[in-house]
């Protein structure tokens, strides 16, 4: 696509479930980025994947985040166990990986946990 | 670990004012980048700066790398009511592959 996608837009959970936020990045980027914004915040580093490599997890806050990337695509962030301090813009972003260039930002999943 | 200062965190201004904003870090970064973020969307990169005491202009845009790499700041020039957002400024490593972003400046515009 002509840029990084991600699904739902919204999404509206209660607390202790667990949910899926879906990224589709730009075509050929090899690396990609989750970042989580809290309201009126800046973008806080989640984790980081690079083509084929061990991701770099040191961002996630918790044994409750996780993420995966199949096929060097597509990832998902997973959060179990809700909470409702997990309310927050989750973004995705892409770059094309060989170092020093530009990320490219997603519309974000707005994640309400009540 | 590495921090960004954005200040100010907010701004109101009358429409056809210029706009100063600017980040400041207890460390060096190779490269300082100046995004924009719309209500509901992800943030767009505006400018990019590869070198100390670069200074690129993107239409009534200016940004500045600092001399001693530490530090950037973003003018706004004649501003108009499109302009309203949150701007955020963000740092590369070394490594050219993690960014460190600052808190944010958001700016509001008055017709």
């Amino acid at each position: 696509g002509a840029g990084v996608s991600q699904s739902p837009s919204n999404k509206v959970t209660e607390k202790g479930k667990d949910v899926e936020l879906r990224c589709d990045p730009i075509s050929g980027h090899t690396a990609l980025y989750w970042y989580r914004q809290s309201l009126g915040q800046g973008l806080e580093f989640l984790i980081y994947f690079q083509g084929n490599s061990a991701p770099d997890k040191s961002g996630l806050p918790s044994d409750r985040f996780s993420a995966e990337r199949t096929g060097g695509s597509v990832s998902t962030l997973t959060i179990q166990r809700t909470q409702q301090e997990d309310s927050a813009v989750y973004l995705c972003a892409s770059s094309s990986g060989t170092g020093g260039e530009t990320q490219y930002f997603g519309p974000g999943t707005r994640l309400l946990v009540l | 670990g590495q921090q960004l200062n954005q200040s100010p965190q907010s701004m109101f201004i009358q429409e056809g004012e210029d706009v100063s904003m600017n980040c400041t870090s207890s460390s060096i970064f190779n490269t300082w980048l100046w995004y924009k973020q719309d209500p509901g969307e992800g943030p767009v990169l505006l400018i990019a700066l590869y070198k100390a005491g670069e200074l690129t202009s993107n239409g009534r845009l200016t940004a500045q790398f600092g001399i001693t790499r530490k530090d950037s700041f973003l003018n706004i020039s004649a501003s108009i009511p499109s302009d309203v957002g949150i701007y955020f400024c963000a740092g590369l490593d070394n490594a050219g592959n993690m960014l460190t972003f600052g808190g944010g400046t958001r700016l509001m515009v008055k017709p």
